[in-house]
């Protein structure tokens, strides 16, 4: 069974502080992807990250693939209070048809 | 391009009864998949269905089950609802094909409380 774990489960900062949060597993992802998730509402694709060791940018977010694929790393710098949010990493194996492996989230809160 | 639609939005059920909830798919995708979410948890994938047949299933009992149907809508049935159905039911939608990464769309999904 693959597992993701997200560290850490709670985090409250000041806005513009940064903050990295952190997707880890012992096994090997095929993709891995971060998603927002807001109350009431489904998770919002954020990124896809394919290859180890890539790095993708989204405005202030960094999101970063391990080498080995196993773990990746989200990071947010100058946050706001619109960052607020459940963060979920999700990985996806290599066929496709097992459905993706999610995290149980950061919730994440900037506070003004 | 239309996103994921479900319905109903909330549903409160009793012990022991059955429920369906229903998805459509975002414009062009021909996969769907079925996750719970707990409160407090990450969601967890049910099951995925591709071309109508059920291609794939997580770890939930025989009686969750599904359809999808050939415009691509689907539905999730469970019968003999218990306390612990009580969760956040996700309908996300993804394009089958190479280059597959499995980016899901998901739907603002379905809250079913049982009592």
């Amino acid at each position: 069974t693959q597992l993701l774990e997200q560290s850490p489960q709670f985090l409250s900062i000041q806005e513009g502080e940064n903050l990295t949060v952190y997707c880890n597993s012992s096994s090997v992802f095929s993709s891995l992807q971060w998603y927002r998730q807001e109350p009431g509402e489904g998770p919002v694709l954020l990124v896809t990250v394919v290859t180890g060791g890539e790095v993708k940018k989204l405005k202030r977010l960094t999101f970063q693939f391990g080498d080995a694929r196993k773990d990746s790393s989200l990071h947010i710098t100058a946050a706001q209070p619109g960052d607020t949010g459940l963060y979920l990493c999700a990985g996806a194996g290599g066929g496709g048809a097992d459905g993706l492996t999610f995290g149980k989230g950061t919730h994440l809160i900037i506070q003004p | 391009e239309t996103g994921v639609t479900q319905s109903p939005t909330h549903l409160i059920k009793t012990r022991g009864q059955q429920v369906t909830l229903r998805c459509s798919s975002q414009s062009g995708h021909n996969t769907v998949s079925w996750y719970q979410q707990a409160l407090g948890q990450g969601p967890q994938f049910i099951f995925q269905y591709y071309r109508e047949e059920e291609n794939g299933r997580g770890n939930f009992p025989p009686r969750f089950s599904g359809l999808q149907f050939p415009n691509y809508s689907s539905e999730l049935n469970v019968n003999a609802l218990e306390l612990d159905d009580s969760a956040l039911y996700l309908c996300a939608s993804s394009l089958a094909g190479f280059p597959s990464y499995n980016e899901q769309f998901f739907g603002p999904g379905t809250r079913l409380t049982v009592l």
